[in-house]
């Protein structure tokens, strides 16, 4: 059976403090991987996927950034946190493209001050 | 910017009622529009998906009604239970590897 994990599972932190976050797939080789972003309340926007190792695409500037350096892991990450990045983030899997089921992992909230 | 639109924002129905949720969207090369559950805290899951080329969808409970002319949607949730409560999102996808959530419906079942 796959699982996905994220870490951290909450982050308090600074305006202007760097930050990363990671998402880990078990169980499933090359799969198509998506980070999403949800405000409180409101609804998801999808900010980066990849289908590939070493490969990114970007679908929304948020001045945030992602890479894939492993086949089972996704990261996003930015040098500087601005208060519009407070949110829920979401990592997500298919088996081959965004047609395929997504299965979303368990999230990380943070709160930027 | 491709929009999905849902509405009500929120509903409340008795238990064994039909909830009804309405999706509309502007992009004509939308062509797979899946339904998502979330529940507080969560993140989402999915509950059932239309391709353009059929009207209708059912599972179990949980039936979604195409309308490819009018670019609406419909999911009709009969029997309603309380753990039903929840926020629904219509998505959409073209033949992209990009997807466009709606702006979500939050259901609430009464018992």
């Amino acid at each position: 059976a796959q699982t996905i994990h994220q870490w951290p599972v909450a982050e308090i932190k600074a305006v202007g403090s760097p930050l990363s976050l990671g998402c880990t797939i078990k169980g499933k080789s090359s799969p198509n991987l998506y980070w999403y972003w949800q405000a409180t309340g409101g609804t998801l926007q999808q900010l980066f996927y990849s289908i590939t190792v070493g490969q990114v695409e970007s679908v929304v500037q948020l001045n945030l950034s992602a890479s894939r350096p492993k086949d089972d892991q996704f990261i996003l990450s930015t040098e500087k946190l601005l208060l519009s990045h407070s949110g829920f983030y979401l990592c997500a899997w298919s088996r081959d493209w965004v047609q395929d089921t997504q299965y979303f992992g368990p999230g990380t909230r943070l709160l930027v001050l | 910017q491709q929009q999905v639109r849902q509405s009500p924002q929120s509903l409340t129905v008795w238990e064994g009622e039909t909830a009804i949720l309405n999706c509309s969207y502007e992009d004509s090369t939308f062509n797979y529009f899946p339904w998502y559950q979330q529940f507080p805290g969560e993140g989402p899951a999915l509950l059932i998906s239309i391709r353009s080329v059929s009207d209708k969808k059912e599972d179990g409970r949980f039936t979604i009604f195409f309308n490819k002319r009018e670019k609406k949607l419909s999911l009709h949730i009969t029997d309603s239970q309380p753990g039903d409560s929840a926020t629904y999102f219509c998505a959409a996808s073209a033949n992209t590897n990009k997807v466009v959530f709606g702006t979500g419906t939050r259901l609430q079942v009464l018992p």
